[in-house]
């Protein structure tokens, strides 16, 4: 079983919809972040949380670190949100390069 | 924040042939990570780079077949080896942010390698 989780692997919806993301780890962990990868393969932090939720225009991140689970959230998603969207842990003691990755979730969104 | 670059972008290259690939960020940092993403699988970290030291590597990458350059706080290489088709990957460098955005972790674009 992988240590990060995500689900769905791939996920299409309509413009306009509101997009859910899961991530769930099982190891013990200081930070999580969200990443976003394009097609080109260049990689965009998006958020990196220990707890709570935070916010950045329409993407809101969540996590629950009793349930080790997080979530991405999109509202009112658009065509140029289309990427792959990466959940990647960093395990607790350990060196900030040492995240442990998801396999990441594919969106596209569809005009 | 932290802007990253990368030379080259993408390469094709033969098996047997060796690739070094730059990476230059925009201000000084003490750790440089290099990533490797095989095709359809997550990222998987090869080694951490220290200026002034050997590079640390990661269980199953070892420094004949990657060695790592740090010359200073700016810059890094990697150098794939002795390349074969199980090489093609996309290689990303990193850097963790050291301002107010303390433990942020930055990507460069990545290099996109395919061998032949």
């Amino acid at each position: 079983k992988n240590e990060v989780e995500q689900s769905p692997q791939n996920l299409t919806a309509q413009e306009g919809e509101f997009i859910t993301i899961n991530c769930s780890y099982s190891v013990g962990i200081s930070a999580l972040h969200w990443l976003q990868q394009h097609p080109g393969g260049g990689i965009v932090s998006l958020f990196m949380l220990s707890s709570g939720k935070k916010k950045h225009g329409r993407l809101i991140a969540t996590i629950n670190i009793q349930e080790k689970h997080s979530s991405l959230h999109i509202t009112a998603s658009h065509p140029r949100d289309s990427a792959v969207y990466i959940c990647a842990v960093l395990n607790y003691g350990g060196s900030q390069g040492n995240l442990i990755f998801g396999k990441g979730t594919k969106l596209s969104v569809k005009p | 924040s932290a802007v990253i670059s990368q030379k080259p972008s993408r390469d094709i290259c033969q098996r047997g042939t060796s690739l070094t690939i730059q990476c230059q960020v925009d201000s000084q940092v003490t750790m440089m990570f290099w990533y490797r993403q095989q095709p359809g699988q997550s990222l998987t970290l090869i080694a951490t780079a220290n200026q002034g030291s050997e590079a640390t590597y990661e269980s199953g990458f070892v420094i004949d077949k990657f060695p790592i350059s740090r010359p200073n706080l700016t810059f890094s290489t990697l150098t794939v080896s002795n390349m074969s088709p199980e090489d093609s990957s996309i290689y990303l460098c990193s850097v963790e942010g050291a301002d107010d955005l303390g433990g942020t972790q930055y990507f460069g674009p990545g290099t996109r390698l395919l061998v032949l």
